[in-house]
C-alpha cells in the first residue's frame, strides 16, 4: 500500500516556464513533508520541506504548497532552469521516529 | 560538518557471490542509518533502518541483511546474490532521537549481478 505517490513518472517543462511537481498521500498522521532531487548515479539531495502547520514555503525559485484537506502537495520551480532536469522524490514523515515514506519519484526534464 | 561515505560507487558480482557494502558517517553521534534502493519504476525502497548499535529493521524481506558493529558504521551484506538484487544503493543518516525526518544520502553503489 503506497502511502506517498506520485502518479506522474514524467514532466517536460520548457526553460523558464513553471514546472509543478505533485504528490497525494493518504496518512493523516503525516506531518511533515520533504522533496529530494536525484541526478542519475548519485544520491538524492535535500531541497525543501514543509510542516503540517504551513501552508506554503518558499526559497528561491522552489515552492512547496501543502492542502491538508486534500491531503496533497506540489512543488513549483520559477523559471524552470536545464540544471533542475532530474528526479524528484516526495517524502514524509509522522511524529514517531520512524524512516521517512518516499514516492517513486518523477523524472523532470526542463528543455532548452 | 557531517559527512557520508559508502563503498565501493561500482560492483559488479556474479549470481551466488557474496556481497558487503559499506557506510560510515562522520561528525556526528546516535545517527539513525538507513540503506535504500533505487530499482527502475520503484523509486527509493527502504531496505534496513537502525536506531542504534546491534539495532535493526528490516522492512523488506529479501536474502540482503544488514548490522551495526559501530555507532556510526552500516554494512549491507549477502551470503548468496541473486540477480533481482542489481540496483542502486543508498546508504542515508538523520538525527537520532528526533522526527524532522531529513535524510542525509551517500553517493550510492551500484551493483550489477550477472
Amino acid at each position: 500500500d503506497q502511502q506517498v505517490k506520485q502518479n506522474s513518472p514524467s514532466l517536460s517543462v520548457q526553460e523558464g516556464r513553471i514546472s509543478i511537481l505533485n504528490c497525494d498521500y493518504t496518512n493523516s498522521m503525516f506531518d511533515y513533508f520533504l522533496w529530494y532531487k536525484k541526478y542519475p548515479a548519485e544520491g538524492p539531495t535535500f531541497l525543501i520541506s514543509i510542516s503540517s502547520i504551513k501552508d506554503k514555503n518558499e526559497d528561491g525559485r522552489f515552492t512547496v504548497f501543502l492542502n491538508k484537506s486534500a491531503k496533497h502537495l506540489s512543488l513549483h520551480i520559477v523559471p524552470s532552469q536545464p540544471g533542475d532536469s532530474a528526479v524528484y522524490f516526495c517524502a514524509a514523515s509522522d511524529p514517531g521516529n520512524t524512516p521517512l515514506v518516499f514516492g517513486k519519484g518523477t523524472r523532470l526534464s526542463v528543455i532548452a | 560538518s557531517q559527512t557520508i561515505h559508502q563503498w565501493p560507487a561500482t560492483l559488479v558480482q556474479p549470481v551466488g557471490s557474496p556481497l558487503s557494502l559499506e557506510c560510515t558517517v562522520e561528525g556526528t553521534s546516535n545517527p539513525n542509518l538507513y540503506w535504500y534502493r533505487q530499482a527502475a519504476g520503484r523509486g527509493l525502497q527502504l531496505l534496513f533502518y537502525s536506531v542504534g548499535i546491534g539495532q535493526i529493521s528490516s522492512e523488506v524481506p529479501q536474502n540482503l541483511s544488514a548490522s551495526r558493529p559501530q555507532d556510526r558504521q552500516f554494512i549491507l551484506s549477502s551470503k548468496k546474490l541473486l540477480l533481482s538484487d542489481s540496483g542502486f544503493y543508498l546508504c542515508a543518516w538523520s538525527r537520532g532521537g528526533t522526527n524532522t525526518g531529513e535524510l542525509f544520502f551517500g553517493e550510492g553503489s551500484r551493483l550489477t549481478v550477472l
